[in-house]
């Protein structure tokens, strides 16, 4: 039973540099959703989608770009990456289709450092 | 703007030691808060909250929600070196489809 895979769990990056965090479930959940967390400040919400085909811009979009084109696959994707994207990154996904409607299952997490 | 208040931001107290976190929020349509368990990696779900007054038990950890007073309580009882965690509380904003995270309550219980 994988839930919410993410990959890689740790990156080194430099300034400038583009790459793409990989998010897969398997749940048939249609709410994805990404959320950066650093020390002092929560779970912050990147971006997040209720179905294929459909994003939204959460609390902190800036540098970052998501799509949904299959249910199962949410990749998060940074254009050029600057030393304030270190951090750690969550996917998350959940059932229903108006949003939020209970749990999140989380994934492992994935470690970003920009040098 | 939406937002979620928890306090203490840390705590340490010894095993057999009762606690209780705090959650207070502002959204705009409530809809429900969660209350999260987070360890070394990714958080875990604990609670989910709609009513006022109806308390969620699971063991040792009790949880209820005061929608009047915009704001919700974790209790643990006999705490547990196990407890040693952050516990991240969520609201979730009924107009919009996100989940808003407080910046969490660190416990350590030591033996």
């Amino acid at each position: 039973n994988a839930g919410v895979t993410q990959t890689p769990k740790f990156q080194v990056l430099k300034t400038g540099q583009s790459m793409t965090l990989q998010c897969a479930q398997d749940m048939n959940h249609e709410y994805m959703s990404w959320y950066r967390q650093d020390p002092g400040m929560g779970l912050r919400l990147i971006h997040y989608s209720v179905g294929a085909g459909i994003t939204d811009q959460g609390e902190v979009p800036n540098g970052y770009n998501v799509s949904r084109s299959t249910t199962e696959d949410f990749p998060l994707r940074l254009l050029s990456a600057a030393p304030s994207q270190t951090s750690v990154y969550f996917c998350a996904s959940s059932y229903g289709l108006a949003g939020v409607s209970g749990e999140l299952f989380f994934g492992e997490g994935s470690r970003l450092t920009v040098l | 703007e939406d937002k979620v208040v928890q306090s203490p931001l840390s705590l340490v107290v010894h095993e057999g030691d009762t606690v209780t976190l705090n959650c207070s929020y502002e959204v705009t349509n409530f809809r429900s808060l969660l209350w999260y368990k987070q360890e070394k990696k990714a958080p875990t779900f604990l609670f989910m909250l709609t009513s006022s007054g109806i308390e969620k038990k699971s063991g040792r950890l009790s949880s209820i929600l005061d929608k009047k007073e915009l704001f919700s309580i974790l209790n643990i009882t006999a705490t547990q070196t196990g407890d040693s965690a952050v516990y991240l509380c969520a609201v979730e904003a009924g107009n919009t489809d996100k989940l808003i995270f407080g910046t969490g309550t660190r416990l350590q219980v030591f033996p």
